[in-house]
């Protein structure tokens, strides 16, 4: 079964503070991975993208990495800022004959002051 | 990336009414895609509008519940039919912005967040 699987399902860290999410997925066969940021009451917003030669990708204090053969990704965010507090979803994406998209439940991250 | 305007932002509905959200985007796009996202919980993909045929809805998602309109390549609505509690959802509009490689990009509206008593 496709299925894509975050971890944890929500976290607290103090302003300042890195942080690491984890993704797990069992999609197959496999096309992309993205990680999406979703602010309170907005729609999700793409961080990072990854096809399945690429190991990581960072965009500003969001680095992605992916290890294919593991079936594994991470989204470390360095130096949190209050703003980061959001929903950061895991999507997969697999390719048969049409792109079919998976998303992640999520992990809702606070960073307090 | 393309710009994807929705509305209404928000709404309270009664039961047994329907609603119709409206999705705008800045370019055109040949699919369009609506997805539900359940009080705490991740998105879940209704159908795929295509300009000029029927939408494709997913399993567990009816055309007489979510009727959606395709008229052209920049536009699409979603109603919501004769609605209950449990259509209380965020209902986002989403365009597949392809990086050159060809990988699917989802780029998402604000949403629409409809509660329903």
């Amino acid at each position: 079964k496709n299925q894509v699987e975050q971890s944890p399902q929500s976290l607290i860290i103090l302003e300042g503070k890195n942080c690491t999410l984890q993704c797990n997925y069992t999609v197959s066969p496999f096309s992309n991975l993205r990680w999406y940021k979703q602010d309170t009451g907005r729609g999700p917003v793409s961080l990072t993208i990854m096809t399945f030669s690429e190991n990581t990708k960072s965009n500003g204090r969001y680095t992605a990495t992916l290890d294919a053969d593991t079936k594994q990704s991470s989204l470390h965010i360095t130096a949190s800022q209050l703003s980061d507090s959001a929903s950061y979803i895991c999507v997969v994406s697999r390719n048969t004959g049409g792109f079919k998209t998976i998303f992640g439940a999520g992990t809702r991250l606070f960073v307090k002051a | 990336s393309a710009v994807i305007s929705q509305k209404p932002s928000r709404d309270i509905c009664q039961r047994g009414t329907s609603l119709t959200i409206q999705c705008q985007v800045d370019s055109q796009v040949t699919m369009m895609f609506w997805y539900r996202q359940q009080p705490g919980q991740s998105l879940t993909l209704i159908a795929t509008a295509n300009q000029g045929s029927e939408a494709t809805y997913e399993s567990g998602f009816v055309i007489d519940k979510f009727p959606i309109s395709r008229p052209n390549l920049t536009f699409s609505t979603l109603t919501v039919s004769n609605m209950s509690p449990e259509d209380s959802s965020i209902y986002l509009c989403s365009v597949n912005t392809g990086a050159p490689s060809g990988a699917n990009v989802l780029t998402f509206g604000a949403g629409s967040r409809l509660t329903v008593l």
